[in-house]
């Protein structure tokens, strides 16, 4: 049982444009949900991240919004860069459970 | 700051074999965790621990094992590979109040 979906599956936006990727998750039981960004050969970066308290955090560029009631979060990418081109993971994890679920991944490419 | 430190980054092994992987948490870190990453499945956890003590278990076989040494180094171990077992296994450690960094991995292939 997939309990986060993540949509799109990949995503090309022109550089400076918006990227936008949507997440909803079913166990509402989770109260933590990071971004990652992985590159080809690394391992997942942490973006940014937002507890269900708030319904929208800003970090750069980069935005996270929460809508508790619909069970859903997007990462919002403003000015989109070539070098933002990576695989972008929306996750989830419950209080004491030690464990994060992750989407599906986005594979976005900004193009010049 | 030291970031995590997986080895060894690439490993070939044969069906049946038996494979290691060792990961060195952020200093002052105590919980390490463990995913595989394959394209159909994509991130799925393995376990957790925390001060040598799993704290957590994903749904894999128990050919798939792990522990936590006292310095918080950790490593899992794969016994009788499978063809299937082929994956990047990813290490995160974590701070009490952080979030989860992880290292580059280990790419596993078994033949």
């Amino acid at each position: 049982q997939q309990q986060v979906k993540q949509s799109p599956q990949s995503l090309i936006v022109q550089k400076g444009g918006i990227s936008i990727i949507n997440c909803a998750y079913e166990n509402t039981a989770f109260d933590y949900f990071p971004w990652y960004q992985q590159f080809p050969g690394k391992g997942p970066a942490l973006l940014i991240a937002i507890r269900p308290d708030v319904s929208e955090k800003k970090e750069g560029r980069f935005t996270i919004s929460f809508n508790k009631s619909a069970k859903q979060f997007s990462l919002h990418i403003m000015d989109s860069q070539p070098g933002d081109s990576a695989t972008y993971f929306c996750a989830a994890e419950g209080a004491g459970s030690y464990q994060l679920t992750f989407g599906k991944g986005t594979k976005l490419s900004v193009i010049p | 700051k030291a970031g995590v430190t997986q080895t060894p980054r690439y490993l070939i092994k044969t069906r049946g074999q038996q494979v290691t992987l060792s990961c060195s948490p952020i200093s002052g870190h105590r919980s390490v965790s463990w995913y595989q990453q394959t394209p159909g499945q994509g991130l799925q956890f393995l376990f957790e621990y925390f001060s040598e003590t799993q704290r957590n278990k994903g749904n894999f076989p128990g050919r798939f094992s792990g522990r936590q040494f006292s310095n918080s180094r950790s490593e899992m171990n794969v016994s009788t590979l499978e063809l299937g077992d082929s994956a990047l296994y990813l290490c995160a450690s974590r701070s009490t109040v952080g979030g989860y960094t992880f290292g580059s991995g280990t790419r596993l292939t078994v033949v």
